[in-house]
């Protein structure tokens, strides 16, 4: 199956700092990437959906200036967390869908393994 | 109303028990039906993909989708302890833009006891 991975895994930084976490698809190329928010005992909630060469398109009540999403390539997205701080803190997670899926009809997201952030 | 509901749990099954994973969802749109395995502290994992109605099995694994009920489920025959872990439903409307995105359940955990 398609492999997505993450960097860092884990990150513990002081308030106010920025953060940064590579989302990469390591066998196939995704035109899309997702970028998720999980919280403890909580579903996944979609932060934001990156599309390749443009802009990414945020879900509602995700501050567009605090979560910078860039998607230079086709196998790399990047959220960085700015000025973080406690009520950040949350398990981050970003899924990637196949430029070209090998079964016809087949197209889902692939997630990676996630980046446990921890702000103080 | 969530458009997606999924009972939380938690669930706890003796070993080699037949598990119920059950969802239902209220947008009739929904066409793709995806069920997920997510370990602690990981990331989720497909475990089955199904487009519109009807049975798909691998393996331990069984799902179902009934379209004109809007309710899908996962049945895991002869379970294991490593099957605990917490499964999400997700599905999504269509093949274009936004309408691709996935909406999930809020997960069930399952623990098969020894």
């Amino acid at each position: 199956g398609a492999v997505v991975s993450q960097h860092p895994s884990r990150v513990i930084c002081k308030s106010g700092t920025s953060v940064k976490i590579e989302c990469r698809s390591l066998d196939f190329q995704a035109t899309t990437m997702f970028w998720y928010r999980q919280f403890p005992k909580q579903s996944l909630m979609l932060m934001a959906t990156s599309n390749e060469g443009s802009k990414a398109t945020y879900e509602q009540g995700v501050e567009k200036d605090k979560f910078l999403i860039n998607h230079a390539s086709l196998t790399l997205s990047t959220l960085t967390v700015t000025s973080a701080h406690p009520e950040d803190s949350s398990f981050y997670i970003c899924s990637a869908r196949e430029l070209a899926p090998p079964v016809l009809g087949r197209e889902t997201q692939y997630f990676g393994p996630g980046t446990r952030l921890l702000v103080l | 109303q969530k458009e997606v509901e999924q009972d939380p749990g938690p669930l706890s099954v003796p070993e080699g028990a037949i598990v119920s994973l059950n969802c239902t969802y209220s947008n009739s749109a929904f066409q793709y039906f995806m069920w997920y395995r997510q370990y602690s502290r990981k990331g989720p994992e497909l475990l089955m993909y199904t487009y519109s109605s009807g049975n798909k099995e691998d393996g331990r694994f069984t799902a179902q989708v009934d379209k004109s009920s809007k309710y899908i489920s996962l049945f895991i025959r002869d379970s294991q302890p490593s099957d605990s872990a917490t499964y999400l439903c997700a599905m999504s409307a269509g093949s274009s833009g936004s309408a691709r995105q996935l909406t999930f359940g809020s997960g069930t955990q399952l623990t098969v006891l020894p």
